[in-house]
């Protein structure tokens, strides 16, 4: 029982470079997200989907994007990294959205742009 | 949207003793809270939640509390142990929302 799988688990880019984070399921959840955890600003949400193929923005989504072209899986782009975005990237699913449901929680990717 | 505060951002307690953190909410169609534990390294994990038409919740040596009237909810642990040493979120979602919004955290440390 996998859960929510994250990958990778840490990476280090340079200053303009992109890479995609990969978030995979395996509970057939609906609902997706994607947060980033940043000392002292607990976590605050960058996109979500609600079903495969559609997606939303959340508090803090300029300079990623994010698809969604199968249920189980979410992808995190950022085109050009900046320093700004060094941060701890966590994935979540659930069945039911915000509604009396749980959250799973991926165990994070550590992102450091230099 | 939500806005969720949470106080303290640190906590430091005596094993045995009682560890309290409180949040307040400012959306009153909010309606389910829950609370994350998250361990050093890992993602946050669900160990309690609360509905609004329940004022109270315990599980073991954890209990969660709300008053919607004031809109703030509390957790409580008792009789601490140093494995409850972690960080702690609390969230509100109104029942039409899709998404959570989290408190800020409260660092927890359990001395033994």
């Amino acid at each position: 029982n996998a859960g929510v799988t994250q990958t990778p688990k840490f990476r280090v880019l340079k200053t303009g470079q992109s890479m995609t984070l990969l978030c995979a399921q395996d509970m057939n959840h609906e609902y997706m997200y994607w947060y980033r955890q940043d000392p002292g600003m607990g976590l605050r949400l960058i996109h979500y989907s609600v079903g495969e193929g559609t997606t939303a923005k959340g508090e803090v989504p300029d300079g990623y994007n994010v698809s969604r072209l199968k249920k189980q899986n979410f992808l995190l782009g950022l085109e050009s990294a900046a320093p700004s975005q060094t941060s701890v990237y966590f994935c979540a699913s659930s069945s039911q959205g915000a509604v009396n449901t749980e959250a799973f929680f991926g165990q994070g990717t550590r992102l450091t742009v230099v | 949207g939500e806005n969720v505060e949470q106080h303290p951002s640190t906590l430091s307690v005596q094993e045995g003793d009682s560890a309290v953190i409180k949040c307040t909410y400012s959306d009153s169609a909010s309606n389910y809270f829950p609370w994350y534990k998250q361990e050093l390294g890992k993602g946050p994990q669900l160990i309690i939640d609360i509905r609004s038409n329940v004022g109270e919740k315990k599980d073991q040596r954890i209990a969660v509390t709300l008053n919607k009237t004031a809109k703030h909810f509390s957790l409580h642990i008792t009789e601490t142990q140093p494995e409850d040493s972690a960080v702690y979120f609390c969230a509100a979602s109104p029942n039409t929302g899709n998404q959570f919004y989290f408190g800020t955290g409260t660092s927890l440390t359990v001395i033994p």
